[in-house]
């Protein structure tokens, strides 16, 4: 079992603020991450799969970095709009078999 | 494809009582995966199958807990002499062979309420 950590727990900002969140994970025998964004009544959805250190990914007004080494990600919201309110998770994995779900950070987007 | 479908959606069940899920991947997908969320935690690995081989359990997941893969198609979770400790979100997941282009695909999942 890996210990995954995020943070915030939880984050609310005003429309147009940038925000970013983190993911922490052992750095040892890394093999991929994923985010993946998680709206209230609907199914997690994947945003970004990670795999090599110093990736970075981006999708809209999202992106993404990784940090192998180290053993984190950050995942970035640039002019946060009310449809971004939502819990974003990170999952990394050491065999590409199981990832491993941290808690989430809940954002919350007031417009 | 209308992707990963769950049944049922939601499930209240009395104590002991035994309660089956079913999950239908994305047909091209031979990877599933059977997850279980509960409050205030994130999504905690049960299972995985690859085609009708379920090849990994997490060592969390009691005895009480069994999940077929017949035909590497559909899936089905069952819990006998449910607690009040298995209420829950149970999240299936589909992907193909390698999970390092797309991710996974999850259903809606199935919200279990032990009474």
């Amino acid at each position: 079992i890996l210990n995954v950590e995020q943070s915030p727990q939880s984050l609310h900002v005003q429309e147009g603020d940038s925000t970013n969140f983190t993911c922490s994970f052992p750095s040892s025998n890394f093999y991929a991450l994923h985010w993946y964004r998680w709206e209230t009544a609907k199914s997690p959805e994947a945003l970004f799969v990670m795999t090599l250190n110093g990736d970075e990914k981006k999708k809209g007004r999202i992106s993404a970095t990784l940090n192998t080494k180290e053993g984190y990600s950050y995942l970035y919201i640039k002019g946060s709009q009310p449809e971004d309110s939502a819990t974003y998770l990170c999952a990394p994995s050491n065999t590409g078999n199981q990832f491993y779900f941290g808690t989430g950070t809940s954002l919350t987007v007031i417009p | 494809d209308t992707g990963v479908s769950q049944d049922p959606r939601h499930k209240i069940t009395k104590r002991g009582q035994n309660v089956t899920f079913r999950c239908d991947p994305i047909s091209e997908h031979n990877r599933l995966y059977w997850y279980r969320q509960t409050l205030g935690q994130g999504p905690e690995f049960l299972t995985y199958f690859q085609n009708e081989a379920q090849l990994e359990k997490s060592r969390l997941l009691s005895d009480r807990f069994s999940a077929e893969r017949p035909k590497g198609s559909f899936s089905t979770l069952e819990i006998q002499r449910t607690e009040q400790g298995d209420s829950a979100m149970y999240l299936c997941a589909s992907s193909p062979p390698t999970t390092l282009a797309y991710g996974y695909t999850f259903g809606s999942g199935t919200r279990l309420t032990v009474v």
